[in-house]
């Protein structure tokens, strides 16, 4: 079944700390991982991206964890800010179709000043 | 950096009527184009799969004589929602695939649509 498995729903972080949201997927066909941010009353603006090739990488302050084994994938986002208060969507994709992305069910994180 | 645009980003209209929603690429081409519905704090789902020059491919539950899309060029389709009743009333968001066929979605700022 084409899902995946997004925790927590809600993250609470003081300024400065490190977030970490989880994703988990059953699909071994998935070979793209995007995450996308949203703010309210907006569309989701992709993030960082990773291909199962590679365990980590990082842009910034978000960094994306890669554990095909686990068939698990995490967002950390580094020295979090009250600006990175959003909903975060892990997401998949895989090859040999249109590439539809099957999304996570979200994380809404706030960032506490 | 790939931009992706909707028009218009609000609409209000009456039950019965009918109303159209534009996706446009502004600096790529978009051979395949999605149509997404997500309603408040929930995620993003998958409604269509908008191709150039062909019919759309419609999810499973997503009635295509409702939710009309038209894909004419590569960078603009079109969601018509026809005879909208309140329970259409949602955020619409489209997001376009790059002609180089690369895996990056890019989304538009989504479209909120109230019928009364």
């Amino acid at each position: 079944q084409q899902q995946v498995k997004q925790s927590p729903q809600s993250l609470i972080v003081q300024k400065g700390g490190i977030s970490i949201i989880n994703c988990a997927y059953e699909n071994t066909a998935f070979d793209y991982f995007p995450w996308y941010q949203q703010f309210p009353g907006k569309g989701p603006a992709l993030l960082i991206a990773i291909r199962p090739d590679v365990s980590e990488k990082k842009e910034g302050r978000f960094t994306i964890s890669f554990n095909k084994s686990a068939k698990q994938f995490s967002l950390h986002i580094m020295d979090s800010q009250p600006g990175d208060s959003a909903t975060y969507f892990c997401a998949a994709t895989q090859s040999g179709s249109a590439r539809q992305l099957t999304f996570g069910s979200g994380t809404q994180l706030t960032v506490l000043p | 950096g790939a931009v992706v645009s909707q028009h218009p980003s609000w609409v209000i209209c009456k039950s019965g009527t009918s109303v159209k929603i534009e996706c446009r690429s502004l600096d790529f081409q978009a051979t395949t184009m999605f149509w997404y519905r997500q309603f408040p704090k929930q995620s993003l789902m998958l409604m269509a799969t908008s191709n150039e020059g062909s019919k759309a491919t419609y999810e499973q539950g997503v009635e295509k004589d409702k939710f009309l899309i038209n894909h004419a060029s590569l960078t603009l389709s079109t969601l018509t929602v026809t005879s909208a009743h309140p329970e259409d009333s949602s955020f619409y968001i489209c997001s376009a695939r790059d002609y180089g066929g690369t895996d990056t979605q890019y989304f538009g700022p989504g479209t909120r649509l109230t019928v009364l």
